[in-house]
């Protein structure tokens, strides 16, 4: 079946503007997830849905930062007013929750540029 | 908070021999550990999750192991081979749901 998918796979835009970047879920999956990664670095938690609502959003660097995912399946992550140092690979993760385990399955990611 | 490292960052073998990638982390209290493969440009591709109850899980020719109790795991590659040439991530998830990484071990397999 179709894995996650995220798109645009590239966004290039300048300092100062407004981006949504879009995962589509494993379909049936009920979490959903978003990581931020850096060049060298591992991915880093920003946001955890169970359902529509997010259960965890500890990870969200500041309030330029928001997710919905308004039907419980599709997520937008939208960053206002942005900075260079938001540049980054944004990754989505989906899994269902409900079996004794928890493997979080990962989209190819998009790669943001602030200029 | 959940801190996980990985030694080497990076690793270069010739092909054929057999590997071991470490992984350790801080707090023991961890429901699973999970290890991925990222190519390139790419995402994350899950190879193996240890739920915290196991001692270790295989997959063809990859084996990982979890010791909770000295916060470590480890992967061990057989026989690598060119296509093996990649970072590998593991990663620790606690009552949260949220995955901790780390690092990364960046494998290059010499043919």
């Amino acid at each position: 079946g179709a894995g996650v998918s995220q798109t645009p796979s590239n966004k290039v835009t300048e300092k100062g503007k407004y981006v949504e970047l879009r995962c589509d879920p494993i379909s049936g999956h009920t979490a959903l997830y978003w990581y931020r990664q850096s060049l060298g670095q591992g991915p880093e938690f920003l946001i955890y849905f169970q359902g529509t609502g997010a259960a965890d959003d500890s990870g969200l660097p500041n309030d330029r930062f928001f997710a919905v995912r308004p039907e419980g399946s599709v997520s937008t992550l939208k960053i206002q007013r942005t900075e260079r140092g938001d540049s980054a690979v944004y990754l989505c993760a989906s899994s269902f929750i409900g079996e004794a385990y928890n493997e979080q399955f990962f989209g190819p990611g998009t790669r943001l540029t602030v200029l | 908070k959940q801190e996980v490292t990985q030694i080497p960052a990076a690793l270069s073998v010739p092909e054929g021999e057999n590997l071991v990638l470490n992984c350790s982390f801080t707090d023991s209290a961890i429901y699973n550990l999970q290890w991925f493969r990222q190519d390139p440009g790419k995402g994350l591709t899950s190879l193996l999750l240890i739920q915290s109850s196991q001692r270790e899980q295989t997959s063809g020719r990859l084996n990982a192991s979890l010791d909770k109790s000295s916060g470590r795991s480890t992967l061990y590659i057989a026989a690598s081979q060119p296509g093996d040439s990649a970072t590998y991530l593991c990663a620790a998830q606690g009552g949260s749901e949220k995955l901790v990484f780390g690092k990364g071990t960046k494998l290059t397999v010499n043919p």
